[in-house]
């Protein structure tokens, strides 16, 4: 299984509502990461998990809290967001972070909308 | 801070041209450098990873390098297809963190 899953493939939410994306792998991996796309940009890192330990935030507004329940799944918690965070959010996992040469699985992706 | 540079930001070619992806960054300290390819809405799909201490990669009709002296990596494309039509992105990778490019939006038309 080379898969990284994420749920729902489409969210739409309104500004005062709480939602939830998951991500899971079963590739044994330690590492997984959060990235915000918008439309016709390139991916832009948030958070990364090390070993269910969060090890970078990069400046990531507290509406957005993820969690690593355990070494498999990652949750981003959505709390009071506002339109302009409308965007692709992609889940990531490589083996083990700091090793120089790891290849990152990504997953297909939560298209987020926010009304 | 790495800022990562894609020319051309669009490419238009015939099905069969060859053709090369170009990728600029600014700090040679990468660890490695990984190029995506991306489809409309979609997630990213690893096509090929060189590492710091390699030159090129290379998978099917796929080929690229790395200069980390002068910042540069290409990706060499061999006789496209239309199945080739996407966005092509690469990253570097420092410690922990991808810098992605601007991207490329490759349409190869029958």
């Amino acid at each position: 299984d080379t898969e990284v899953t994420q749920t729902p493939k489409h969210l739409v939410m309104g500004m005062t509502n709480k939602k939830s994306l998951k991500c899971e792998q079963h590739m044994g991996h330690r590492a997984m990461y959060w990235y915000k796309q918008k439309a016709k940009k390139p991916p832009e890192l948030m958070f990364v998990y090390s070993y269910e330990k969060l090890s970078i935030n990069e400046s990531v507004p507290s509406r957005f809290s993820p969690e690593c329940p355990n070494s498999s799944l990652l949750n981003l918690h959505l709390h009071a967001l506002q339109p302009e965070d409308s965007a692709l959010y992609l889940c990531a996992s490589s083996r083990g972070p700091g090793t120089a040469n790891e290849k990152l699985f990504f997953g297909s992706g939560t298209q987020l909308s926010v009304l | 801070k790495q800022e990562v540079t894609q020319i051309p930001a669009a490419l238009s070619v015939p099905e069969g041209e060859n053709l090369v992806l170009n990728c600029s960054f600014t700090d040679s300290a990468i660890y490695n450098l990984q190029w995506f390819r991306q489809d409309p809405g979609k997630g990213l799909t690893s096509l090929l990873l060189i590492q710091s201490s390699q030159r090129e990669q290379t998978s099917g009709r796929l080929n690229a390098s790395l200069d980390k002296s002068s910042g540069r990596s290409t990706l060499y494309i061999a006789a496209s297809q239309p199945g080739d039509s996407a966005t092509y992105l690469c990253a570097g990778t420092g410690f922990q963190k991808l810098v992605f490019g601007t991207g490329t939006r490759l349409l190869v038309s029958p």
